[in-house]
């Protein structure tokens, strides 16, 4: 059974910290992980994908991918009250057919 | 911005009922997914579809669901005979390919099994 581990939280920061959020993965052969926002009630929305090991920027937001731990995780810089969300990390299968989810961690920002 | 939609944002049925999800995925995609979110935990995988055939189908995908495209716009997913455990959020998404297979999701339809 493929699964995808992620800390529950709540992860609370102040607004302008660095939130970081992480993910382990047993699929060894998944090639492509994906770190979706989740507000309560409403659909995932892709923040961003990495592939490749090492880190991918994208604003205030950096993906960082280990392979040979099999471990993902974001950073989220300067964090906004905004961000206060659920994260979700997500692994594709082999295929690239499939996106198995972990359950998500869920940030609170304060002001 | 294209989008995915989809309709009904509520269907309550009662239980034993077919009912059927409409999705319209983003117009130069070629994958097309459903999933589902049951009440507080995970988004889980159902099924993946290309070129009109399913791809991929989880577990959860059993005789009682089916998948379809009947047009060159919408992707539907049909329950026969929905169980009170259907009740769930499920959300369309789709992809221009696999690799990566960068998904954009709906914003889904609450299923109410009564």
């Amino acid at each position: 059974q493929k699964e995808v581990e992620q800390n529950s939280g709540p992860l609370s920061v102040p607004e302008g910290a660095i939130a970081s959020l992480n993910c382990t993965y047993s699929d060894r052969g998944s090639q492509s992980f994906f770190w979706y926002r989740q507000y309560s009630g409403k659909s995932p929305e892709l923040i961003m994908f990495i592939y490749s090991n090492g880190d991918k920027e994208d604003g205030r937001f950096t993906a960082q991918l280990n392979k040979a731990s099999q471990y993902v995780s974001l950073l989220i810089r300067d964090s906004q009250p905004s961000d206060s969300a659920t994260y979700l990390c997500a692994v594709s299968n082999q295929a690239g057919t499939a996106l198995i989810f972990g359950k998500g961690t869920t940030l609170s920002v304060s002001s | 911005e294209p989008e995915v939609t989809q309709t009904p944002s509520h269907q309550v049925t009662q239980m034993g009922q077919e009912v059927i999800l409409r999705c319209v995925p983003i117009s130069n995609h070629l994958y097309f997914y459903w999933y589902r979110q049951i009440l507080g935990q995970k988004v889980e995988f159902l099924v993946s579809f290309y070129n009109n055939e399913i791809s991929e189908k989880s577990e959860i995908f059993d005789d009682q669901f089916s998948v379809e495209r009947p047009d060159g716009s919408n992707f539907t997913l049909k329950i026969r005979s929905t169980k009170l455990e259907d009740s769930a959020m499920y959300f369309c998404a789709s992809s221009v390919g696999t690799t990566p297979n960068e998904q954009f999701f709906g914003p889904g339809t609450r299923l109410t099994v009564l």
